[in-house]
């Protein structure tokens, strides 16, 4: 099983909204990560969490807050976006910090 | 600068050829170079990864060349099936011995398979 479980799917929200991306794994990986893909470019990595302890933060804006309440779970919490931020928001987790597994993304669209 | 380069933004193949897609990449210090699809709306799909100290690496249809010296690998599909058409994305994990998964992607290469 390498499934990367990622709610919701779609999300638009108002710039003055605060809102949260989830996402799942039960595969008992170490490591989970936030990437971000914006529309014909590649994915760019925004944040790792390794044994629950975030070790790198891609000078992330503070408006994007990630958390990671258990080792299955990491959530990303929105708050004052921009319409520019809009993109597709990917979940990955990985045993060996070598090989990704990620979920089907949030398709996030700001107004 | 791009680390990791796709330079072909397309390829169309006929059902049951070959498709070779390609990826450069500028460091030559990289040591593990990974292979994801990616369809619409989806999240990519980890294919074939190869580690420097291979120059091949094999799993069904799917067969990644690694050539150092030219600091450069290919993928190559055979033979290619309709359900083969989405994008295909090179990444890089740079820090393979300390390894903290910050792949550097590609551009990708969209490959359209036609029956």
């Amino acid at each position: 099983d390498t499934e990367v479980t990622q709610t919701p799917k779609h999300l638009v929200m108002g710039m003055t909204n605060k809102k949260s991306l989830k996402c799942e794994q039960h595969m008992g990986h170490r490591a989970m990560y936030w990437y971000k893909q914006k529309a014909k470019k590649p994915p760019e990595l925004m944040f790792v969490y390794s044994y629950e302890k975030l070790s790198i933060n891609e000078s992330v804006p503070s408006r994007f807050s990630p958390e990671c309440p258990n080792s299955s779970l990491l959530n990303l919490h929105l708050h004052a976006l921009q319409p520019e931020d809009s993109a597709l928001y990917l979940c990955a987790s990985s045993q060996d910090q070598i090989v990704l597994f990620f979920g089907s993304g949030t398709q996030l669209s700001v107004l | 600068d791009q680390q990791v380069k796709q330079n072909s933004p397309s390829l169309s193949v006929q059902e049951g050829r070959i498709s070779i897609l390609n990826c450069d990449y500028t460091n030559s210090m990289f040591d593990y170079f990974l292979w994801y699809k990616k369809y619409p709306a989806e999240g990519p799909t980890f294919l074939i990864s190869i580690s420097s100290i291979k120059d091949k690496n094999e799993d069904g249809r799917f067969t990644v060349f690694l050539n150092k010296s030219a600091k450069h690998l290919s993928l190559h599909i055979v033979p290619s099936q309709p359900g083969d058409s989405a994008v295909y994305f090179c990444a890089v994990n740079p820090n393979y011995g300390g390894s903290q998964g910050n792949l550097i992607f590609g551009k990708g290469t969209k490959l359209s398979v036609k029956p």
